[in-house]
């Protein structure tokens, strides 16, 4: 069965620091992969999604990046936090038909 | 673009009373909708979908109902549990691949 793999689950991180968010599908391969985010009380922002390696797109300008170097990892990243850059952050992967997406657990990032 | 409204924002019932949370879309090609729950610190997680091709689909205590004309959709819970409570995303989808619209999410408590 697959499985999405999400950590860390909890990070505080000072102002101006470097993030790196990493994802991984089990059971699967070329699965569609996606970033959301989700501030405090709020709806899902799609951040980020990619249907191969290397092939990403971003739907929010922002001073995060994403990458997918291998088929099913995919990597959030920023080279300087943000105090807005709080929030939980959620991978999902799809099969890449019609059926719902399947969420990790998130992380919670506090930028302090 | 799809866009996808949900209400109520936030909805109390009583143990054991039904809850209905509606959505609407706007993009008369998607056909595909599947509804989430998250439960707090955790990811959202598909309790059901529809397609276009149905009308209403129905698992256990939960349902779904579609009107393609009206062009809204609707998750029917009877019999709610306290367990129930937790927020709730319906999305839109126009099939293969294609990224979901997600809705701003339902708070719903069940009250014992």
């Amino acid at each position: 069965s697959q499985t999405i793999h999400q950590w860390p689950a909890t990070l505080v991180q000072p102002v101006g620091s470097p993030l790196s968010l990493e994802c991984t599908v089990e059971g699967t391969s070329n699965p569609n992969l996606y970033w959301y985010r989700q501030a405090a009380g709020r709806g899902l922002q799609l951040l980020f999604y990619s249907v191969g390696i290397g092939q990403i797109s971003s739907e929010v300008p922002q001073n995060l990046s994403a990458s997918r170097p291998q088929d099913r990892q995919f990597i959030l990243s920023s080279k300087k936090l943000l105090l807005s850059d709080s929030g939980f952050y959620l991978c999902a992967w799809s099969p890449g038909r019609d059926r719902g997406y399947t969420f990790g657990s998130g992380t919670r990032l506090t930028v302090v | 673009g799809e866009n996808v409204e949900q209400h109520p924002s936030t909805l109390s019932v009583q143990e054991g009373d039904s809850a209905v949370i509606k959505c609407t879309y706007s993009d008369s090609a998607s056909n595909y909708f599947p509804w989430y729950k998250q439960e707090l610190g955790k990811g959202p997680q598909l309790i059901i979908d529809i397609r276009s091709n149905v009308g209403e689909k129905k698992d256990q205590r939960i349902a779904v109902t579609l009107n393609k004309t009206a062009k809204h959709f609707s998750l029917h819970i009877t019999e709610t549990q306290p367990e129930d409570s937790a927020v709730y995303f319906c999305a839109a989808s126009k099939g293969y691949g294609q990224n979901f619209v997600f809705g701003p999410g339902t708070r719903l408590s069940v009250l014992p």
